[in-house]
């Protein structure tokens, strides 16, 4: 069964970094795009980026471009978003999801981890 | 990046009855690489339909889709209980892949 399992909720102060991650389990890890995608309390969906774990090619959503970065270390099947720096528009849930290729729907998704940014 | 436009923002209807959901695209959406998703609330999306009309496994065929282009429909042909929930389309043809608004669809 193809699972992705992410990280628990975290609360962090503005200008704090953090790493979130998403284990995958069930499948070649490897072998398929792992992408990123935001929903702010409330809204809607918002595609941030997807990596290869397999060669770690990264594409970046420009809105998002600079903002977080998207990395992957296959040994242990786990792809990561981290921040340098927090802000509080960062609060948000974090959705990781499988995609076969960068060009197919994201068919299986993560729990989601919800990200809180206060001081 | 091509923004997609759901209408209506909210659809209130009762089981049993029929949901038309619409998305347009500002631009031409390449290879009819558009999907539509079912979210409920605390639960990640759901894939319902990709490809513009094929259903992901395990979907009932109540739900269809059609379209092409810039303009897209989601059917739902008659609502069950669980069917109440937010629908997300999507674009992953062009990069950025985007997500429309979501259409809420409530008990009347």
């Amino acid at each position: 069964e193809v699972q992705l399992v992410q990280s628990g909720a975290e609360v962090k102060k503005p200008g704090e970094s953090l790493k979130i991650s998403c284990k995958g389990s069930g499948y070649s890890f490897i072998n398929y795009w792992i992408g990123w995608v935001r929903q702010m309390p409330g809204k809607g969906l918002e595609w941030m980026g997807i990596i290869y774990p397999a060669d770690s090619d990264t594409r970046y959503n420009p809105s998002f471009q600079g903002q977080v970065t998207i990395s992957a270390d296959k040994s242990i099947s786990t792809a990561y978003l981290q921040w340098s720096a927090l802000r509080a528009s960062d609060t948000a849930i974090y959705y990781c999801a499988r995609q076969t290729t960068v060009e197919t729907p994201p068919k299986y998704w993560g729990q989601g981890t919800l990200v809180t940014v206060s001081s | 990046e091509i923004v997609l436009t759901q209408s209506p923002g909210t659809l209130s209807l009762s089981p049993g009855e029929r949901a038309t959901l619409s998305c347009r695209a500002s631009q031409s959406v390449t290879s009819n690489y558009f999907a539509w998703y079912q979210q409920k609330p605390g639960q990640a999306p759901r894939l319902l339909i990709y490809g513009a009309s094929s259903r992901a496994t395990g979907i009932p065929d109540r739900f269809s889709a059609s379209g092409s282009g810039t303009d897209f429909t989601l059917t739902i042909s008659r609502l069950e209980p669980e069917d109440f929930a937010v629908y997300y389309c999507q674009q992953y043809g062009s990069s950025p892949q985007t997500f429309g608004q979501g259409t809420k669809v409530e008990i009347k």
